[in-house]
């Protein structure tokens, strides 16, 4: 089985701060790792994935992930916020099923920038 | 370059009626396909998936169904809509042959039923 806590359900900053989104994982597997971004009514767009290559990935719009095996974590980050980057974000690991990979979603943690 | 249509966008129904929403990926073949709910302040439920045509694997019993009638399209239907039903509605598409591979999703479908 494998499962996702994403340990904040709402993070505010300020603009220009820098940004911490937590996330711990449980897989019986080596995981795969995800962070996908929501802007409200919108689909979800792949931020970053880890796939047991570098423990540090990069993503777009400055974002970034650090796999932590010995901590089972998963952190999200950006160095500097913007007001661009205020939508929900999901902390996501990947395993098998019945031949089709699946996906389970932590909760959310919604994020706010603030001027 | 892959894309992925849902439509329609938005739509209202009144209980008891059908409802058809369909989803369609370009730019590739024999994708993994599935639908995902997302209700109001709650996360992403799967709710199915397909490795193939005329393939459904069901993940939550409910009040909905899904087929596949050609590779690339995916349709999720219902014959009598549930006040329940509500809710956002993402369409996915993940490669097949590759372990762990990511989902891409569509713009979703904002079901209100009233």
């Amino acid at each position: 089985a494998q499962s996702v806590t994403q340990l904040d359900s709402h993070v505010s900053v300020s603009e220009g701060t820098p940004v911490l989104l937590r996330c711990n994982y449980s897989s019986s597997y080596s995981p795969s790792l995800f962070w996908y971004v929501q802007h409200p009514n919108k689909g979800l767009q792949l931020l970053l994935k880890y796939t047991s290559a570098a423990t540090l990935v990069k993503g777009i719009n400055g974002f970034e992930a650090e796999f932590k095996k010995s901590e089972t974590s998963f952190h999200l980050t950006k160095p500097s916020a913007h007001m661009s980057d205020a939508a929900e974000y999901f902390c996501v690991v990947s395993g098998l099923t019945g031949g089709g990979n699946k996906l389970t979603f932590g909760t959310g943690t919604q994020l706010k920038v603030e001027l | 370059s892959q894309t992925i249509h849902q439509w329609p966008a938005t739509l209202v129904q009144p209980v008891g009626s059908p409802l058809s929403l369909e989803c369609t990926v370009e730019g590739t073949s024999n994708p993994n396909l599935y639908w995902y709910r997302q209700a109001a302040g709650r996360g992403l439920q799967l709710l199915f998936y397909s490795v193939g045509i005329g393939q459904i694997s069901s993940e939550v019993p409910q009040n909905l169904s899904a087929s596949r009638p050609q590779d690339r399209q995916f349709i999720l239907s219902s014959k009598k809509l549930l006040l329940s039903d509500s809710g956002f509605y993402l369409c996915a598409w993940g490669r097949t042959g590759t372990l762990y591979n990511e989902q891409f999703f569509g713009p979703g479908t904002r079901l209100t039923v009233l």
